[in-house]
């Protein structure tokens, strides 16, 4: 079955990095485009990035541009997000998803990694 | 990029259907069919449940259905049902090449 596992999250000052993984299996990784997704404590989702099958397109949000960078290894079934110079406001729960199959939607989601930018 | 606009909460009782409205621009909802629909109980991961604006994936009832007209998507729910209360979001690709999430609607089953 598809499975889609987050790992890489903790604890991080202002102004720090962490790089995110999402392990994935069920399907075929490199058929699929993939996404990031953040949902801060009792709010909102708020997507975050998008990386085609082969990873030559990316999408960032204003909110990361610059600072996040999606990336993805087809050879070990693993999608990444590097994330730079964070924010206590990007404190939040990072899902990986992957499409439906030729479109634009969030079809399958791991269970979220847990971010927490503070000093 | 601003949010797409959803009330913040809708209800109904059992049985009857209830409607979420998610209303964006010309630069988003109203120019591509790439709009979907997510429901999320709490504590839980979001579930894909409508995509393409009216396409539902497999296994997911035929209660729930989606339209579009101008920049407003709605997502319909009828014969509601008590496992239906969750918050519910939709998105949008734009534009920009980016996607956009409405601020979400929490539904109420009374």
């Amino acid at each position: 079955q598809v499975q889609l596992v987050e790992s890489g999250g903790g604890v991080v000052q202002p102004g720090g990095s962490l790089r995110l993984s999402c392990a994935v299996s069920g399907f075929t990784f490199s058929s699929h485009e993939m996404y990031w997704v953040r949902q801060a404590p009792g709010k909102g989702l708020e997507w975050v990035a998008f990386i085609s099958r082969d990873g030559s397109r990316k999408y960032y949000a204003d909110s990361v541009r610059g600072r996040f960078t999606i990336s993805r290894d087809n050879s070990r079934n693993t999608l990444y997000l590097q994330m730079n110079s964070l924010r206590a406001e990007e404190t939040a729960i990072y899902y990986c998803a992957k499409d439906l199959t030729g479109k634009y939607s969030f079809h399958y989601w791991g269970q979220g990694t847990l971010v927490t930018v503070s000093s | 990029q601003s949010a797409l606009t959803q009330p913040p909460s809708v209800s109904g009782s059992p049985g009857q259907s209830v409607t979420i409205s998610c209303t964006g621009t010309s630069s988003d909802v109203g120019s591509y069919n790439w709009v979907s629909w997510y429901q999320q109980p709490p504590g839980t991961v979001p579930k894909l449940m409508i995509y393409d604006v009216s396409n539902r994936p497999s296994g997911v009832p035929d209660r729930f259905s989606g339209s579009k007209s101008g920049n407003t998507a709605s997502l319909t729910i009828s014969g509601l049902q008590a496992e239906d209360e969750a918050d519910y979001y939709c998105t949008s690709f734009t534009s920009r090449n980016t996607w956009v999430f409405g601020g979400g609607t929490k539904l109420t089953v009374l």
